[in-house]
């Protein structure tokens, strides 16, 4: 299998400008999870989905961040407009069909820069 | 309400020596606990992870990990340490009420010294 495949693996754009960030489940995962990792906070779970809906977006940080699942395999996280303090690197992981006792399997991450 | 407490932001060890990176939890419901490691530039990789049965779990690269309900704990252990180990290494707490979501706690930077 192919694992979680994000893209890019390194993005660097300027404040106020839109950034999207992609993630392709691995395959017969049904449940998506967004996290963004800092020096400063760690490991933040932003958002994840159970078979394409939202579960809880309780951890987006503000309106400019968006996340959609439109199918099974495609997840996008959307920052419109980006800000110096979203500079982070970004994972997507996903989960089995199993209970809880699945392992999550993470993205090799996305790097962000905001200039 | 869950939460991971990871003690000691960083652990530095020599070489063969032992490993000991310790983790507590809290949790309303019974916790499946997990411990991901993750390489410089690299996303984490599930190294053991505890649901049920036997407390004391077995992972890759000879790490290990023993359940302690009484004490809410789950340390993470490696009898001789190697080069190939020093990474960040993250506990996360799961459970049958968190729909699939892992509470991580803020990882342990584990240095080995020649």
């Amino acid at each position: 299998d192919a694992g979680v495949i994000q893209s890019p693996r390194h993005e660097v754009t300027e404040m106020g400008q839109e950034v999207t960030l992609r993630c392709k489940p691995i395959s017969g995962h049904n449940s998506l999870f967004w996290y963004r990792q800092t020096m400063m906070r760690g490991l933040e779970l932003l958002i994840y989905f159970n078979n394409n809906v939202p579960i809880d977006d309780s951890g987006m940080p503000e309106d400019r961040f968006s996340a959609k699942m439109p199918n099974a395999s495609f997840s996008t996280l959307k920052i419109q407009p980006s800000e110096p303090r979203d500079s982070a690197v970004y994972f997507c992981a996903s989960k089995g069909l199993a209970v809880s006792t699945d392992t999550q399997y993470f993205g090799p991450g996305t790097r962000l820069t905001v200039l | 309400a869950q939460s991971v407490t990871q003690l000691g932001s960083h652990v530095s060890v020599s070489e063969g020596a032992l490993v000991l990176l310790r983790c507590n939890y809290s949790s309303s419901v019974p916790p499946y606990l997990f411990w991901y490691v993750q390489y410089p530039n690299q996303g984490l990789q599930l190294l053991l992870k505890y649901t049920t049965g036997a407390t004391l779990v077995k992972g890759i690269n000879g790490f290990e990990a023993e359940f302690k309900k009484s004490e809410t704990s789950f340390h993470l252990t490696k009898p001789s340490a190697h080069m190939s180990d020093a990474a960040e290494y993250f506990c996360a707490l799961g459970g049958s009420s968190t729909l699939g979501r892992l509470y991580f706690g803020r990882g342990t930077q584990l240095t080995v010294w020649p």
